[in-house]
């Protein structure tokens, strides 16, 4: 089965670096996605990880294996919630989502 | 622009009414998607159309129906809801069941009275 999990919440001054956890596990050969939530917006692609070419990951089975994503010098602009989604054939999974907060 | 078009932006609706939400895309992606999203937490899954014909059924309740006309066109007919379905009704795109990233369009805000 799959599971996803994400840090719920982080908050930032501007100008830093920050990196946003998604721990998953799965028994297939899944691909990440990334997407952020803006008020009002419609949910928007940030990054994808394939794990399907990958040879090193137990032959298919995966646990708690970290896939985050990294946002450097961030600015007010980029509060927002940032979600992982885990796809393994027709299963489809969010995280909680992790909040992110910068402050000025 | 907005690849995945979603209408009314907001819906007010009454326990006894009857009513529709409809989602357009126009990218040739073959799987449509419905999810309900509650305020502060993630989209959850209810429909899932694959070449016109549901594939996944979240076990909804039936007062939610879903309907795929054609490829591009997916709506979701609402009857005798609940308040508790008050919620943000997400659809959302891919090129296939099984691969690629999905295209959400911006919701349709249902309050039900």
């Amino acid at each position: 089965s799959n599971s996803v999990k994400q840090t719920g919440q982080i908050t930032v001054s501007e100008g830093a670096s920050v990196t946003m956890n998604c721990t998953y596990t799965s028994t297939g050969y899944p691909t990440l996605f990334w997407y952020v939530e803006y008020p009002s917006k419609p949910l928007q692609l940030l990054q994808r990880e394939t794990m399907e070419n990958s040879k090193n990951f137990g032959g298919g089975n995966i646990k708690d294996k970290n896939s985050p994503i990294v946002k450097y010098s961030v600015q007010v602009s980029d509060s927002a919630v940032y979600y992982c989604l885990l796809r393994c054939h027709n299963d489809m999974r969010f995280g909680a989502g992790t909040r992110l907060t910068v402050k000025p | 622009d907005t690849e995945v078009t979603q209408t009314p932006k907001h819906l007010v609706m009454g326990m006894t009414n009857k009513k529709s939400l409809k989602c357009e895309q126009h990218m040739g992606h073959r799987a449509m998607y419905w999810y309900k999203q509650k305020a502060k937490k993630p989209p959850e899954l209810m429909f899932v159309y694959s070449y016109e014909k549901l594939s996944i059924n979240e076990s909804v309740p039936s007062r939610f129906s879903p309907e795929c006309p054609n490829s591009s066109l997916l709506n979701l007919h609402l009857h005798a809801l609940q308040p508790e379905d008050s919620a943000l009704y997400l659809c959302a795109s891919s090129s296939s069941l099984y691969t690629g990233e999905l295209f959400f369009g911006e919701g349709s805000r249902l309050t039900v009275l």
